[in-house]
Order: C-alpha cells, then sequence, then structure tokens
C-alpha cells in the first residue's frame, strides 16, 4: 500500500469553527489531491497540489483552502465549517499529473461531521 | 461534474458467478481507470486501459473500452465474497498542465457477493 496517512480519520465540530484534515505521504509523490465523497455524488476533487507551495482549484472549491509548505504534507483547511461540508474526505496521490500513466493511490478517508 | 456514470447501481450475486459493471462517460478520453472501495476504506487502483486499447485483463477482471460508445465495462470472472466492494471507474483526459490532467469519478456500482 502506498504510504499515504490522513489525520485525524474522525472528527465531528460545530459550524462555524475552523477545521484542519493533513494528510502525509512517505511516497515523495509530486501531485497530491483532496476528494470529497457524497452519497449520490461519488468522489469530487476540491483541491489539488503539483508541487510545493503550487495549487489549485477543483471543482468543489468553495469554503476550502490548501496549503502545501513540505512535498509530504497537504492540509485541508475548512475556515468556518458548515453543516454541507459534513462528508468522508479523501487524500490522493500520484507520481505523474498525466493520469494516462499512473493511477492516484488513496488514503483511509477522514469523516467530518459538523453539527 | 461527473463523467462516468456506472450502472447498475447496485448489484447482488452468489459466490462463483460472474459479475459485469459498466461506465457511461461524455467527452473523449485518453485513459479510464477502474477502482474498487472496500467499506471504510480508500479507493484501490485496479486497471486502467488506454484510449487505443479495446480490452485488458488482470487476473479475474476483464476491462473493455469501446470509444465509440463512450462506454467501459468491467467483468469479475467466478467471484468471491472478498470481492463485494463499490466499484468505480474514473476518466483522464491526459492533458499536461491545468485541469484536464485530472480524473473525474463516476458514482460507482455497490457490489456484493453472497456466500
Amino acid at each position: 500500500d502506498a504510504g499515504i496517512t490522513q489525520s485525524p480519520r474522525h472528527k465531528v465540530t460545530e459550524t462555524g469553527t475552523p477545521v484542519t484534515l493533513r494528510c502525509h505521504q512517505t511516497e515523495n509523490h509530486r501531485y497530491m489531491y483532496w476528494y470529497r465523497q457524497d452519497p449520490g455524488h461519488g468522489l469530487r476533487l476540491i483541491h489539488y497540489s503539483y508541487g510545493v507551495k503550487d495549487t489549485d482549484k477543483g471543482e468543489v472549491s468553495d469554503g476550502y483552502s490548501v496549503s502545501r509548505s513540505k512535498t509530504e504534507d497537504f492540509l485541508l483547511t475548512l475556515e468556518s465549517a458548515t453543516s454541507s461540508q459534513t462528508s468522508v474526505y479523501f487524500c490522493a496521490i500520484s507520481a505523474d499529473w498525466d493520469s494516462s500513466n499512473q493511477p492516484q493511490h488513496f488514503g483511509d478517508g477522514t469523516r467530518l461531521s459538523i453539527l | 461534474s461527473q463523467q462516468g456514470e456506472e450502472d447498475p447501481q447496485a448489484l447482488s450475486i452468489q459466490e462463483g458467478e460472474n459479475a459485469t459493471m459498466n461506465c457511461s462517460y461524455k467527452t473523449s478520453i485518453n485513459n479510464l481507470q477502474w477502482y474498487r472501495q472496500n467499506s471504510g476504506r480508500g479507493l484501490v487502483h485496479l486497471i486502467l486501459i488506454r484510449s487505443n486499447e479495446r480490452e485488458k485483463h488482470s487476473g479475474r477482471l476483464r476491462v473493455t473500452l469501446d470509444t465509440s460508445k463512450k462506454s467501459s465495462s468491467l467483468l469479475i470472472t467466478a467471484s468471491r465474497a472478498a470481492d463485494t466492494a463499490s466499484y468505480f471507474c474514473a476518466t483522464g483526459q491526459g492533458t499536461y498542465g491545468g485541469s484536464q490532467g485530472n480524473l473525474i469519478f463516476g458514482k460507482g456500482t455497490k457490489l456484493s457477493v453472497k456466500p
């Protein structure tokens, strides 16, 4: 299994509080991704990173920010959590931007509940 | 926006039977990938098929791709209880740089294999 660790694995918090999820990889892969998974919607891309300090928005980026200060760490922050952000969040990595050649490897997810 | 749509949404079979799942997509692609997700875990890459390939095998898995119909199928032969999981297709447009390099996931097929 690819060395991807997500923390925390579970979190319950209240509306309006800030939340930071961490993704740590030991594969030295350049590309990292944050997805959310919701029933009826499948997996949707929030933000991605193509290098240290290089990030861009995905399909559902509103309300989220990311940072990548080191190759191995990719942080996802909810500045002021809302109930609509209750979801399971997955981090993924890939060695190559061109997905023709490389699959993505996923962490085991963070289950976030916002009350 | 969702690109791949899996069919059926749910499939229940007996151990030893074959399982077939289909994926349809809308725009031209460079490759199509299939992933498996066990309950409570992250996605695991199964197989990648490029747009110039028609069929690919990996163990008990057989994937076909028909670019004229914009569809793919995943066949699992001689299924086992351990194959119980959700299966997702993901399409890649394979363009370096920009959002076109991202994978777009379908909503998945939930497969249940009964002993």
